[in-house]
């Protein structure tokens, strides 16, 4: 069972689109929220992360919204550039229970189009 | 600045022999973490270590083993591969209790 849901799997946009991956989680105990970039044959890459207690975090052209609530995240990203294709990945953590391993989505593949 | 080291980048192997990975984490990082990421899949996590101790296991198979030395490299040992084992290994590092993840760029493993 896929603990942290992504989605969509992919997502073409054009150049200075906005493009929004979201995620959505079960673990009420999941206490850390980054994202990770990804490009071909290079490792993940920390983007931005949040934490539960705010509901926004804005990094450059990059947003992370929160939705305690409903137990979804979301990226935002503005003003989108070509050099932005890469998988993004969603991920969640756990701290409480003395593990500090990553639980990440399935992933999304953007395109930019220039 | 340094990032996590990991070797070999690149590595072919045929069914039921047996490989080592290696990783170098960032200076004073402390803790370890191995995952496996198949073609087009998201990184599962396999095995983690903290202060050269055991600190958590995730889907590690029987036939992989891993550990931490006093400088805190890590090594991956994987016995008797078979081809679904053929992905992309990740090593990241990070302090105790840091919320940062730092992955390294991955050690690909093609079994033929």
């Amino acid at each position: 069972q896929q603990q942290v849901k992504q989605s969509p799997q992919s997502l073409i946009v054009q150049k200075g689109g906005i493009p929004i991956i979201n995620c959505a989680y079960e673990n009420t105990a999941f206490d850390y929220f980054p994202w990770y970039q990804q490009f071909p044959g290079k490792g993940p890459a920390l983007l931005i992360a949040i934490r539960p207690d705010v509901s926004e975090k804005k990094e450059g052209r990059f947003t992370i919204s929160f939705n305690k609530s409903a137990k979804q995240f979301s990226l935002h990203i503005m003003d989108s550039q070509p050099g932005d294709s890469a998988t993004y990945f969603c991920a969640a953590r756990d701290s409480g229970a003395g593990s500090y391993q990553l639980t990440f989505g399935k992933g999304t593949k953007l395109s930019v189009i220039p | 600045a340094a990032g996590v080291i990991q070797s070999p980048r690149h590595l072919i192997k045929e069914k039921r022999e047996t490989a080592t990975l290696k990783c170098y984490p960032i200076p004073r990082h402390d803790t370890v973490y191995w995952y496996q990421q198949g073609p087009g899949q998201d990184p599962q996590f396999l095995i983690s270590f903290y202060e050269k101790m055991q600190s958590d296991k995730g889907s590690i198979p029987d036939r992989f083993s891993a550990q931490q030395f006093s400088d805190y490299h890590s090594e991956l040992n994987m016995s008797s591969l078979e081809l679904g084992d053929s992905a992309l290994y990740f090593c990241a590092s990070s302090s105790k209790g840091a919320n940062v993840l730092t992955f390294g760029a991955g050690s690909r493993l093609t079994v033929l």
